[in-house]
């Protein structure tokens, strides 16, 4: 399977600050995205990230609040903009990745983010 | 509005007995469906998906239903184990070429040595 490292692990930021999240994979994706997870939600998909163009947003998120680059296919960063209490939450990168015939889904371990 | 619903926010289980976790879903369009573990301080482990065209899907202790009229799925683990003992999100996507997926909140599971 793939193997994401992400970083950081955690965070705690001021609030107005910025704050930028790594995920690197160790093998070429199909695709790659970005969730977020608020204290006692479910996942909620931020966007999907595409390689060599813009992201592509879900609704209620834009890119002046969380732009996201994807350079090649083995890494992508999420940044979390101007952050206020309420961007506090737990923020994961996942790949979808095809490997001896079947797709495999993979995510990283996840950014605890604490703005305060 | 939740469209994947897990209305069991915990479950305990004694182990080597079955687990059943239970996932309902309002969206008819959702056609692919996934299982995911997650441990404290881990990210989600996939573990087990279905497609609508299958009813069962089936990989050593874990077994996934799928009732499309009732909008209803459920993972079975059996016989379970302390090591089961986690956090499981169903998810579902309405289109599997986007692989953009609709999570639960998740149910923790607990197995009783």
């Amino acid at each position: 399977s793939a193997v994401i490292s992400q970083k950081p692990s955690r965070d705690i930021c001021q609030r107005g600050t910025s704050l930028t999240i790594q995920c690197q994979v160790d093998s070429q994706v199909t695709m790659m995205f970005w969730y977020r997870q608020q204290p006692g939600q479910s996942l909620t998909l931020i966007a999907t990230a595409n390689q060599g163009s813009e992201a592509t947003y879900e609704s209620g998120f834009v890119i002046d609040k969380f732009p996201i680059s994807r350079p090649n296919l083995t890494f992508s960063t999420l940044t979390v903009s101007n952050m206020s209490p309420e961007d506090s939450s737990i923020y994961l990168c996942s790949v979808v990745y095809y490997k001896g015939g079947v797709y495999g889904y993979t995510f990283g371990s996840g950014t605890r983010l604490t703005v305060v | 509005d939740q469209q994947v619903k897990q209305n069991s926010p915990s479950l305990s289980v004694q182990e080597g007995r079955i687990s059943i976790l239970n996932c309902d879903y309002t969206n008819s369009m959702f056609d692919y469906f996934l299982w995911y573990k997650k441990y404290p301080a881990e990210g989600p482990t996939f573990l087990i998906s279905i497609s609508s065209i299958k009813d069962k899907n089936e990989d050593g202790r874990f077994t996934v239903f799928l009732n499309k009229s009732a909008k209803h799925l459920s993972l079975h683990i059996v016989p379970s184990q302390p090591g089961d003992s986690a956090v499981y999100f169903c998810a579902a996507s309405a289109d599997e070429g986007t692989y953009k997926y609709i999570f639960g909140t998740g149910t923790r599971l607990k197995v009783l040595a």
